[in-house]
């Protein structure tokens, strides 16, 4: 059973970089084609995607967000990186990496989620 | 404003079958497999449904389909613990991003 645990600090002064890792576990990220994500969800509001990397290393982000999220991947120490730049509080949120894989013709799908790790940026 | 459309809320009574509906254009459901993620008291999301397949340990009263441009999710058989938010995903080529519904509070009366 693959598992995905988000970690990094849990505040980030405004301005700064958040910095935060995603830990896979149950599998090698590089063992097959998966897209790997962050999405965000601040508090009582819905979903925002954030950005994906593919196991080859190539990248699409949300276009809200692209001049700012650089997202990477560790194959060594099976980890993906999430790197936002220039925040503000309005960043403040549940931070959450998740696997999407090829169902089939008709796409990839989300299959595994985080627990998520709450980032504050106070205002 | 998010680029899927779902009901803000939906109730029913146990063992009712409810459907939560998730609507979009061509550029992402029409063209997409789409995902349904549950969210309990804003804990982590959680997939029950990826095209109209259930993944492991997800009980069949779950179930999905897809028609054009909106796809559903049916619970039959409601239970007290499938009250949660549920958001419907897929991916938009138009957008080159990937897409959420604004989530469906779903209420267990």
């Amino acid at each position: 059973q693959v598992q995905l645990q988000e970690s990094g600090p849990g505040l980030v002064k405004p301005s700064q970089t958040l910095s935060l890792t995603c830990t896979v576990s149950g599998g090698s990220i590089g063992s097959n084609s998966y897209y790997w994500s962050w999405i965000r969800q601040p508090a009582g509001k819905g979903l925002e995607w954030i950005g994906r990397i593919y196991t080859s290393g190539s990248t699409n982000y949300n276009a809200s967000l692209k001049s700012r999220v650089t997202i990477s991947v560790d194959l060594s120490k099976n980890q993906i990186s999430l790197k936002l730049s220039s925040v503000t509080a309005a960043d403040t949120a549940v931070y959450y990496c998740a696997r999407a894989y090829y169902y089939d013709s008709s796409g990839y799908v989300f299959d595994f989620w985080g627990q998520g790790t709450l980032v504050t940026v106070p205002s | 404003q998010s680029a899927l459309t779902q009901e803000a809320s939906v109730s029913g009574t146990v063992g009712q079958k409810v459907t939560l509906s998730c609507t979009g254009n061509g550029n992402n459901i029409g063209s997409y497999a789409v995902g349904w993620h549950q969210q309990i008291s804003h804990g982590a999301p959680k997939t029950v449904m990826f095209g109209n397949s259930l993944p492991s340990g997800i009980p069949d009263r779950f179930s999905g389909s897809k028609s054009g441009t909106t796809a559903s999710l049916t619970i039959s058989g409601l239970q007290p613990e499938d009250e949660a938010d549920y958001y419907c995903s897929t991916w938009d080529y138009s957008l080159a991003a990937w897409v959420f519904g604004g989530g469906t509070k779903l209420t267990v009366l």
